[in-house]
């Protein structure tokens, strides 16, 4: 099956420009989630989503940040406008069910510099 | 609050040398563990994963890890490394009730031929 897939793989804007990151999942998945790293940092939880419903999102930083799963298939993560802190990978990860012995399977990621 | 630390941030090994890479968790209640790798260049990836049962679990490519409650760890062994093991490791803790992860700060492993 194809894996997770995100677009861009690198994107590189300038402060308070906006950007729009995108994530596929698996098909099937029901389970989306994004996660990002900045530079030195863990991973983090952005947030979660259940098929089109937001399940969590306790972990965006600011409502600079919107994140959309319209029909329940792709997602994409806005940033507007961006700023420097906003720079790191964003990761998106999929699974099938959101319980602890199912797998989240994980994009390549896209790394979002903000100069 | 839940959290998770890796106790090493690089690490450089020789091949044939064994590998253990120290996590430790902060949570009172059940907890599933993962480790995660990231190949340059590649996805993460599961490694393994202890959700219930035996204690030591076996994973891909050789790797191992063992669940020990009474020290709130689970640490990543490998008893001979490869120069293909060259990566990131993360170790992670799920929350059940979430669905999210929570990550380490991951170690990375060199390996010299």
């Amino acid at each position: 099956e194809a894996g997770v897939t995100q677009f861009p793989s690198h994107s590189v804007i300038e402060k308070g420009q906006t950007v729009t990151l995108r994530c596929d999942p698996i098909s099937g998945h029901d389970n989306l989630y994004w996660y990002r790293r900045v530079m030195g940092k863990e991973i983090k939880f952005l947030l979660h989503f259940v098929k089109e419903s937001k399940q969590d999102e306790s972990g965006m930083p600011n409502n600079r940040f919107l994140a959309e799963r319209t029909g329940g298939t792709y997602s994409t993560l806005k940033v507007q406008p961006a700023e420097l802190e906003d720079s790191g990978v964003y990761f998106c990860a999929s699974s099938r069910q959101a319980e602890s012995t199912d797998t989240q399977y994980f994009g390549p990621g896209t790394r979002l510099t903000v100069l | 609050a839940q959290s998770v630390s890796q106790h090493n941030h690089h690490v450089i090994l020789s091949e044939a040398a064994s590998l253990e890479l120290g996590c430790n968790y902060s949570y009172g209640g059940t907890v599933n563990l993962f480790w995660y790798v990231q190949y340059p260049g590649q996805h993460l990836q599961l490694l393994l994963k202890y959700f219930s049962g035996d204690p030591l679990v076996k994973g891909i490519k050789g790797f191992e890890a063992e669940f020990i409650k009474s020290k709130f760890s689970f640490n990543l062994r490998k008893p001979s490394v490869q120069w293909s093991d060259t990566a990131e490791y993360f170790c992670a803790a799920f929350s059940g009730n979430t669905g999210k992860l929570i990550f380490g700060q991951g170690t990375t492993l060199q390996v010299k031929p």
